[in-house]
């Protein structure tokens, strides 16, 4: 079975500050894909980033950048310079066809 | 390009009803899968269909029920309708790579489903 846990339901950032969001993912398979989307209150899931569990290197997407940890199944998010845009939902999910979500962290970027 | 359509955007049904909501896949996307959202968690995976047939299922009643067509398309059918069936229901598509692990699914802008 597969498991995705996020433990932190709130977080809150300074406009132009950094904030790590952190997830765990445990999962038997050998190779999958992890990922972090962000989901506004329009609701529309947005595709942030991307991990491929088989790369070591961790992917980056300006100012968006992970830290895949796979021996200690951590996967985290980090925002840089955030922006008042960058407030949503959060979500971390993994898999290879069915993807599996954690429970979310609701980012708020204070002015 | 356009992304993942879905039809209706909102529906309302009363318990008992049957509904059927519909999505439109990324231009040669082959691979379509359903996600239900029930407000506050996050999405929970219904069904995935590739090549027309069935490749994976979530841990949904018989209740639930999904098809996709020669174009790709697909139809996810809920039958009886309960209250708790009232969630956004999330279409996303993929392209298929060699060896079976997909790309990237990419999210449609959802069906909210209130059952009454």
């Amino acid at each position: 079975a597969q498991t995705v846990t996020q433990s932190q339901p709130e977080m809150s950032v300074q406009e132009a500050e950094t904030v790590t969001l952190s997830c765990t993912y445990d999962t038997s398979e050998s190779d999958y894909y992890l990922f972090w989307y962000k989901q506004p209150p329009s609701r529309q899931m947005i595709l942030v980033i991307r991990q491929e569990a088989y790369k070591q290197q961790n992917a980056t997407e300006n100012r968006f950048s992970v830290n895949f940890q796979k021996a200690a199944k951590s996967f985290s998010l980090k925002i840089s310079d955030s922006q008042l845009g960058d407030a949503a939902m959060y979500f971390c999910a993994g898999g290879t066809y069915k993807y599996i979500f954690g429970t979310g962290t609701r980012l708020k970027v204070l002015a | 390009d356009a992304g993942v359509t879905q039809s209706p955007t909102h529906l309302i049904k009363t318990r008992g009803q049957q509904v059927t909501l519909r999505c439109s896949p990324i231009s040669g996307h082959k691979s379509v899968s359903w996600y239900q959202q029930v407000l506050g968690q996050g999405p929970q995976f219904i069904f995935q269909y590739y090549e027309k047939e069935e490749r994976g299922r979530g841990n949904f009643p018989d209740r639930f029920s999904a098809r996709q067509f020669p174009n790709y398309s697909s139809e996810l059918n809920v039958n009886a309708l309960l209250l708790g069936d009232s969630a956004l229901y999330l279409c996303a598509s993929s392209l298929e790579r060699a060896g079976g692990l997909q790309e990237t699914q990419y999210f449609g802008p959802g069906t909210r489903l209130l059952v009454l």
